[in-house]
């Protein structure tokens, strides 16, 4: 059967530090891949999807960025924190673009 | 841009009384219309989802059903039971992405 896997679960982080978030998926091949914010309270806000190795597609223009060095990882980075990137992230895959998403765990970010 | 509203923000029923979600979408190329449950404290899952070909689909007490023309489509639970509390998440997809609600906070009084 198929697994997600994020981490980690949670993190503290002082503004102007570097982020890097890791996700990866077992059991399937060549997965969709996003990266999700959630705000407290609020819904979920597309950040980052993947459709193959190599291969992102930004949503909305931040502080972010996103990698897939391999089939089944998809990283989220960033060189210098804001305030304003503290939320909970949550990684998803899915077989076909407009599917079933399957979320991991998500990681909870303040920034300090 | 393009964006999903969801209505309410928050909706209080009786145990076993009906409760009803609804959403409206702005992109008229949407064809794939999710509604996923996030319980408190885990994360979100898939309860039903409908394309833009049928108008109504059911799953045991959950049915969503979808109007192209007025670009709504909500979420019906009947029957509503304790553990049918939490927060529902509407989403409008075309090509490779969704647009999410803001959610919609489901209280089951008892």
């Amino acid at each position: 059967s198929q697994t997600i896997h994020q981490w980690p679960a949670t993190l503290v982080q002082p503004v102007g530090s570097p982020l890097s978030l890791e996700c990866t998926v077992e059991g399937t091949s060549n997965p969709n891949l996003y990266w999700y914010r959630q705000a407290a309270g609020r819904g979920l806000q597309l950040l980052f999807y993947s459709v193959g190795i190599g291969q992102i597609s930004s949503e909305v223009p931040q502080n972010l960025s996103a990698s897939r060095p391999q089939d089944r990882q998809f990283i989220l980075s960033s060189k210098k924190l804001l305030l304003s990137d503290s939320g909970f992230y949550l990684c998803a895959w899915g077989e076909r673009p407009l599917g079933e998403q399957f979320f991991g765990p998500g990681t909870r970010l303040t920034v300090l | 841009g393009e964006n999903v509203e969801q209505h309410p923000s928050t909706l209080s029923v009786q145990e076993g009384d009906s409760a009803v979600i609804k959403c409206t979408y702005s992109d008229s190329a949407s064809n794939y219309f999710p509604w996923y449950k996030q319980e408190l404290g885990k994360r979100p899952q898939l309860i039903i989802d409908i394309r833009s070909n049928v108008g109504e689909k059911k799953d045991q007490r959950i049915a969503v059903t979808l109007n192209k023309t007025a670009k709504h489509f909500s979420l019906h639970i009947t029957e509503t039971q304790p553990e049918d509390s939490a927060v529902y998440f509407c989403a409008a997809g075309s090509n490779y992405q969704l647009i999410w609600g803001a959610g919609t906070k489901l209280i089951i009084k008892p």
